[in-house]
């Protein structure tokens, strides 16, 4: 299994959907987690923290499932400006970030 | 309104040459990422430090790519010679460790954008 895996996507869902994400790691030891976005031509920059209880930013919730080395991001209510690539990041055994490929949301009118 | 600044933004380069690329961190942040991005292997992490120390550069090619951190405000990456498969954007961030040693939010650079013809 590849350190971090995300689906490509894109994901193409209409304004006010409901769409999730799901990413795959390997490092069963890691212990933080991340979801960042990133745009068209930008740098990537910090969503959301993943934490074990899991956590809600508005219209967005992150969880993670350590049995099944699996984090989760969930977009509620979807608006045109949530296109972006999301990135999830695990750490390393060394503490360095490994970042998936990203999933491509696209949301149209 | 801090930031981790990257110079060049863009750079067109020919095989054979060397390529610099400089980064300075936000200050305080006492961890270094350099990373490359394509479209066939998304981020990949080349080298980082912590407290101007190199921790790791297990993904940079050691014949060509060397990193550097003279100073505190100073991180480099440079290349040289530099290939075509070099072509990618180059993005430097910055973070402040915990005291438990990981590695919290990382703040990135807008990017180099390297193109060896």
């Amino acid at each position: 299994r590849k350190e971090v895996e995300q689906d490509p996507g894109p994901f193409n869902v209409p304004e006010g959907a409901t769409v999730a994400f799901n990413c795959t790691y390997s490092n069963s030891a890691s212990q933080s987690f991340f979801w960042y976005r990133q745009d068209c031509r930008k740098e990537p920059k910090l969503l959301m923290s993943v934490y074990s209880s899991g956590n809600e930013d508005g219209r967005f919730t992150a969880q993670l499932n350590r049995a099944s080395q699996y984090i989760s991001l969930l977009i509620r209510d979807s608006k045109l400006s949530d296109s972006a690539t999301y990135l999830c990041v695990v750490p390393n055994s060394g503490y360095a970030l490994n970042f998936g490929k990203g999933t491509s949301l696209l949301v149209t009118p | 309104d801090a930031r981790v600044t990257q110079t060049p933004r863009d750079k067109v380069t020919e095989m054979g040459q060397e390529v610099t690329m400089r980064c300075q961190p936000i200050l305080g942040h006492n961890t270094v990422f350099w990373y490359r991005q394509t479209m066939m292997q998304g981020l990949e992490l080349l080298a980082y430090f912590r407290n101007r120390a190199p921790l790791d550069d297990s993904g940079m090619p050691k014949d060509r790519f060397s990193a550097e951190m003279p100073d505190a405000t100073l991180a480099t990456l440079k290349i040289q010679p530099s290939e075509p498969r070099d072509s990618a954007v180059y993005f430097c961030a910055s973070g402040l460790a915990t005291t438990s040693g990981s590695t919290g939010e990382l703040f990135f650079g807008e990017g180099s954008r390297l193109t060896v013809l």
